[in-house]
């Protein structure tokens, strides 16, 4: 089975400064998608940005990107000037294409703004 | 812009009640899952339908749980009896089966449950 693994429970940054989220997964597959979920207060999950694993690429949405390591397993999430509203519980998510193709969260990371 | 909306968006109740949670995914989405959400277990995977086919029911208590689509438009999750244990917030959220695009879930704003 696939699992997800966020080892930073909470991170904290300044506002204006970058911070990156770290996420490792585990799986046999080679085909497969990787996303960033947003859960703010009001506990809302809001999709922040998807890669696909047969895309080297990596995934930039506005101030967020990924550095997507497949060798490694890893899919980090980088914030660039960062902003109070980006504080929130963040989720690495992973989606298999074949067999039950179930999206599968790892324990959140919670991100603190400091003004 | 299309949305998942779950129905009610806070339940308190008793032990022993039965729950009833809805959830209408958006337009055109062939797959439907439940979650549920602790600050214990995290993101938990209750159910999972496809084309309206229950595919995954593996984390759900069978015991007391049950989920349903009835129709494309209607996902229910119940419990039945409930127990405090029970008390999380429970997400609906629908989606694409993959192979038809990158296949992102869109999630509801949660039923968050109380169990007295």
């Amino acid at each position: 089975a696939q699992t997800v693994t966020q080892s930073q429970p909470e991170m904290s940054v300044q506002e204006a400064e970058t911070v990156t989220l770290s996420c490792t997964y585990d799986t046999s597959e080679s085909d497969y998608y990787l996303f960033w979920y947003k859960q703010p207060p009001s506990r809302q999950m809001i999709l922040v940005i998807r890669q696909e694993a047969y895309k080297q690429q990596n995934a930039t949405e506005n101030r967020f990107s990924v550095n997507f390591q497949k060798a490694a397993k890893s899919f980090s999430l980088k914030i660039s000037d960062s902003q109070l509203g980006d504080a929130a519980m963040y989720f690495c998510a992973y989606r298999s294409r074949q067999g039950a193709q179930k999206l599968v969260f790892g324990q959140g990371t919670r991100l603190t703004i400091n003004p | 812009d299309a949305r998942v909306t779950q129905t009610p968006r806070h339940k308190v109740t008793e032990m022993g009640q039965e729950v009833t949670m809805r959830c209408q995914p958006i337009l055109g989405h062939n797959t439907v899952f439940w979650y549920r959400q602790t600050m214990m277990q995290g993101l938990e995977l209750l159910a999972y339908f496809r084309n309206r086919a229950p595919l995954d029911d593996s984390g759900m208590p069978k015991d007391r749980f049950s989920a349903e689509m009835p129709d494309a438009t209607l996902a229910t999750l119940k419990i039945q009896p409930s127990e405090p244990r029970d008390s999380a917030v429970y997400f609906c959220a629908s989606g694409l089966a993959p192979g038809t695009g990158t296949s992102p879930l869109h999630f509801g704003n949660g039923t968050r449950l109380t169990v007295t």
